[in-house]
């Protein structure tokens, strides 16, 4: 069974830096694209990047290209998003997913989520 | 305001069949990309409901289907039941965006 948890949410000022991480197991890890896909209090679900399963390729919602990076460690079975520049805006639960296809995303297994708050 | 339209809500009493429709356009549904359909619990993750327009994962009862028809797609649910009362997303990729696309949620309540 796919397992995918994700951590390190919490509270950050506006302006400030977080990097959430996801653990998987029960899978190949390496042999999957990855995404993270996030929810605003009381909103709908929005995707915000996927990585390939070799890491070589990534993606970016336009509303936070240029201030998230997505990462992965295969060795690790874990994949990363680092926040920085964050805004009020970008606080949601964060979940990470498989992603049945790179581009086109189709989450087929879902982790718990983290919440990540951006308040002063 | 999505790009991909759903009912902000529908309901149905148990036992009978209620459906989510899911509007698009030229640039996504209607461009040929694949629409996926999650259901989410009250406080709980996404869970992939329907994958490639019609296709049901390992686990998902057949009172689930969905179909596509040009630029829109559509989620039904046969033999309602009060487990099913949750929100309800489409998602699609959109070629003039460059990226995914999900529609803003319907919220199933089960009379």
């Amino acid at each position: 069974e796919v397992q995918l948890l994700e951590s390190g949410g919490g509270l950050v000022q506006p302006g400030g830096s977080l990097r959430v991480s996801c653990a998987a197991s029960g899978l190949t890890f390496s042999s999957y694209a990855m995404s993270w896909v996030r929810q605003a209090p009381g909103k709908g679900l929005e995707w915000v990047s996927a990585i390939s399963g070799s890491g070589g390729s990534t993606y970016y919602a336009d509303s936070v290209k240029g201030r998230f990076t997505i990462s992965r460690d295969n060795s690790k079975n874990t994949l990363y998003l680092q926040m920085s520049s964050l805004r009020a805006e970008d606080t949601a639960v964060y979940y990470c997913a498989t992603s049945r296809s790179l581009i086109t995303f189709g989450g087929a297994a879902w982790g718990q989520g983290t919440l990540v708050t951006v308040s002063s | 305001q999505s790009v991909l339209t759903q009912p902000p809500s529908v309901s149905g009493a148990p036992g009978q069949r209620v459906t989510i429709s899911c509007t698009g356009s030229s640039s996504n549904i209607g461009a040929g990309y694949d629409v996926h359909w999650y259901q989410q619990l009250p406080g709980t993750a996404p869970k992939l409901l329907i994958y490639g327009n019609g296709n049901r994962p390992s686990g998902v009862p057949d009172r689930f289907s969905g179909s596509k028809s040009a630029t829109s797609a559509s989620l039904a649910i046969t033999g309602l039941q009060a487990e099913d009362e949750a929100d309800y997303y489409c998602q699609s990729y959109d070629s003039s965006l460059s990226d995914v696309v999900f529609g803003g949620g319907t919220k199933l309540t089960v009379l």
